[in-house]
């Protein structure tokens, strides 16, 4: 069974500290990784988008993949309260399906 | 761009009735569309997928005939819970893939149903 898997946190950081949130799957094949921000009573919202091994950097967001480990990765630089959210890994195993599946998140709380 | 609407955003119906959930790309035309479902404090559990002009394609343990899917047009998809009872209570979730992108999803806002 195809899976991706995160830790539930919570993840606790200090506002203007780095939070990093890790994520492993369990497919070689897979081809495309994403990350969703999803706060509390709301729906996911993509936040980013990553294809190929490597960093892949937007605003205080960096996303970092390596297919050979197998496991992608979310850096958030200059954390804000705003930033506290559950963070979902979803990854797409290929096929013709398109469908994502998603880890269980991992919860940030980002403290003052 | 990549937004996504869902009609109605919450709704209370008794039990045994039926309720219908629209969801709708506004700005962008979706061959595939997700239904999904959120229990509080649980991960999204996809439901169906739902491609234009086609039959959706239901994940194992999601009765169909139960959770109706149409997805009519390039921009609208319906969902229908049929004979609702207390325990379909649940955030209920759409996505949409644009043509082209790379599995890219973008999610509405959410409907949530509570069964009375």
């Amino acid at each position: 069974q195809k899976e991706v898997e995160q830790n539930s946190g919570p993840l606790s950081v200090p506002e203007g500290a780095i939070a990093s949130l890790n994520c492993t799957y369990s497919d070689r094949g897979s081809q495309s990784f994403f990350w969703y921000r999803q706060y509390s009573g709301k729906s996911p919202e993509l936040i980013m988008s990553i294809y190929s091994n490597g960093d892949k950097e937007d605003g205080r967001f960096t996303a970092q993949l390596n297919k050979a480990s197998q496991y992608v990765s979310l850096l958030i630089r200059d954390s804000q309260p705003s930033d506290s959210a559950t963070y979902l890994c979803a990854v797409n195993f290929g096929g013709t399906a398109s469908k994502l599946t998603f880890g269980t998140g991992t919860r940030l709380q980002v403290t003052l | 761009g990549a937004v996504v609407s869902q009609h109605p955003s919450w709704v209370i119906c008794k039990s045994g009735t039926s309720v219908k959930i629209e969801c709708r790309s506004l700005d962008f035309q979706a061959t595939t569309m997700f239904w999904y479902r959120q229990f509080p404090k649980q991960s999204l559990m996809l439901m169906a997928t739902s491609n234009e002009g086609s039959k959706a394609t239901y994940e194992q343990g999601v009765e169909k005939d139960k959770f109706l899917i149409n997805h009519a047009s390039l921009t609208l998809s319906t969902l229908t819970v049929t004979s609702a009872h207390p325990e379909d209570s649940s955030f209920y979730i759409c996505s949409a893939r644009s043509q082209g992108a790379r599995n890219e999803q973008f999610f509405g806002p959410g409907t949530r149903l509570t069964v009375l």
